[in-house]
């Protein structure tokens, strides 16, 4: 089974410039979540989707950030403009709401360094 | 915002040793997973354990959880040089499957 695909695997941007990231979940499952982890910290929850509709966004920067699913399959995060202090890792997870397990399973994330 | 809090925030230990990670939540759960992350591998889930259940193993893993002091801990018993890694415990709520990590406990295994 193919994990979670991510990329690109490093970002290197300026200040006030825009960047976005890709996810390609694991086939099949519904839920994909969105995460970044500063370095140091462990993640936080960004924006979870249920198939093609945001179920929790509570934590996004929505000034800033902005993210899709539209046809429930692979997503995209989006930032514009970018701050110093969004540098951190974004890591993109998915899981089987029915399998009734509730492990997530999560991709290599994607390093954004901004200078 | 960040919902455990884990102790200790680095160990060192010589392989062979047994390394013990502390958790501390702070509102009800429906179930606490821990997860291994290093440079390699990335972020990848170890065990589950729901709210019901007292202890759980998984091979050299053991996970104990007491929601009266809502708190939590793992056991590796028999350390291995690639058990170095940073480990998070994520609690899941009553409303849903959303994950909150601690800050993690960096793990050194040395050979």
């Amino acid at each position: 089974e193919a994990g979670v695909a991510q990329s690109p695997r490093y970002k290197i941007i300026e200040k006030r410039q825009s960047v976005a990231f890709w996810c390609n979940p694991i086939s099949g499952h519904a839920t994909l979540y969105w995460y970044q982890q500063i370095l140091g910290q462990g993640p936080k929850l960004l924006i979870q989707f249920q198939n093609n509709g945001v179920v929790d966004d509570s934590q996004l920067p929505k000034d800033r950030f902005s993210a899709e699913r539209l046809k429930g399959v692979d997503s995209t995060l989006k930032i514009q403009p970018a701050k110093l202090e969004d540098s951190a890792v974004y890591l993109c997870a998915s899981r089987d709401p029915g399998t009734g397990k509730g492990e997530q399973y999560f991709g290599p994330g994607t390093r954004l360094t901004v200078t | 915002s960040q919902q455990g809090e884990e102790d200790p925030q680095a160990l060192s230990i010589q392989e062979g040793e047994n390394a013990t990670m502390n958790c501390s939540y702070k509102t009800s759960i429906n179930n606490l997973q821990w997860y291994r992350q290093n440079s390699g591998r990335g972020l990848v889930h170890l065990i589950l354990i729901r709210s019901n259940e007292r202890e759980k193993h998984s091979g050299r893993l053991r996970v104990t959880l007491d929601t009266s002091k809502k708190s939590s801990s793992l056991l590796i018993t028999a350390s291995r040089a690639a058990d170095t890694a940073s480990y998070f415990c994520a609690t899941v709520g009553n409303q849903g499957g959303k994950l909150i990590f601690g800050q993690g406990t960096e793990l050194s295994v040395k050979p």
